[in-house]
């Protein structure tokens, strides 16, 4: 298996533009989750999906941030319209139930 | 929700000597408990994890250790060598809140 794959891998915006970041978790895997690291804070989990349906959403900072998975293979993250204080690495991790969880590259984003 | 603390931030030993980093949580009702290696511009890697009906786990030069009535879990790496130099995140799940709260992360570096 080719592991969690997301895209890009970096991706570099001006602020107030939309940002889509992609993810396909490892096949198999009933459990989609999206994470964003910085220096800051940390690993903060801000979504995840168990079989498509999106269970807990508490952790996204504000609505200009959305996720959807409309399939078992594919996930999005959106961030409309991004700011400054989102640039960060963002995770997608996928596992089968909820703890073994494994993780994607990540994608670097930058708003300038 | 689930705290989890993990110390040292940085640690930095001699190639061949043993590192031990420490974690704490909060939530007693926490079960499971992963240990994440993440490399420079790579996404975290689990390798290894403890449930709560035992007591410590080894694999290799790698072992982890918990203690259930302290709230406290370990990782100790023997015989350390330049390529374990990495950032390492505990992590703590709990059944409460269907998550992995993680720690802060430790730098480790192994000197050659």
């Amino acid at each position: 298996d080719a592991g969690v794959i997301q895209s890009p891998r970096h991706e570099v915006t001006e602020m107030g533009q939309e940002v889509t970041l992609r993810c396909k978790p490892i096949s198999g895997h009933d459990y989609l989750f999206w994470y964003r690291q910085t220096m800051m804070r940390g690993l903060e989990l801000l979504i995840y999906f168990n079989n498509n349906v999106p269970i807990d959403d508490s952790g996204m900072p504000e609505d200009r941030f959305s996720a959807k998975m409309p399939n078992a293979s594919f996930s999005t993250l959106k961030i409309q319209p991004s700011e400054p204080r989102d640039s960060a690495v963002y995770f997608c991790a996928s596992s089968w139930g909820v703890s073994e969880q494994f993780f994607g590259p990540g994608t670097r984003l930058t708003v300038l | 929700g689930e705290n989890v603390e993990q110390h040292p931030s940085t640690l930095s030993v001699q190639e061949g000597d043993s590192a031990v980093i420490k974690c704490t949580y909060s939530d007693s009702a926490s079960n499971y408990f992963p240990w994440y290696k993440q490399e420079l511009g790579k996404g975290p890697q689990l390798i290894i994890d403890i449930r709560s009906n035992v007591g410590e786990k080894k694999d290799q030069r790698i072992a982890v250790t918990l203690n259930k009535t302290a709230k406290h879990f370990s990782l100790h790496i023997t015989e350390t060598q330049p390529e374990d130099s990495a950032v390492y995140f505990c992590a703590a799940y709990s059944g409460s809140a269907r998550q992995l709260t993680f720690g802060s992360g430790t730098q480790l570096t192994v000197l050659p």
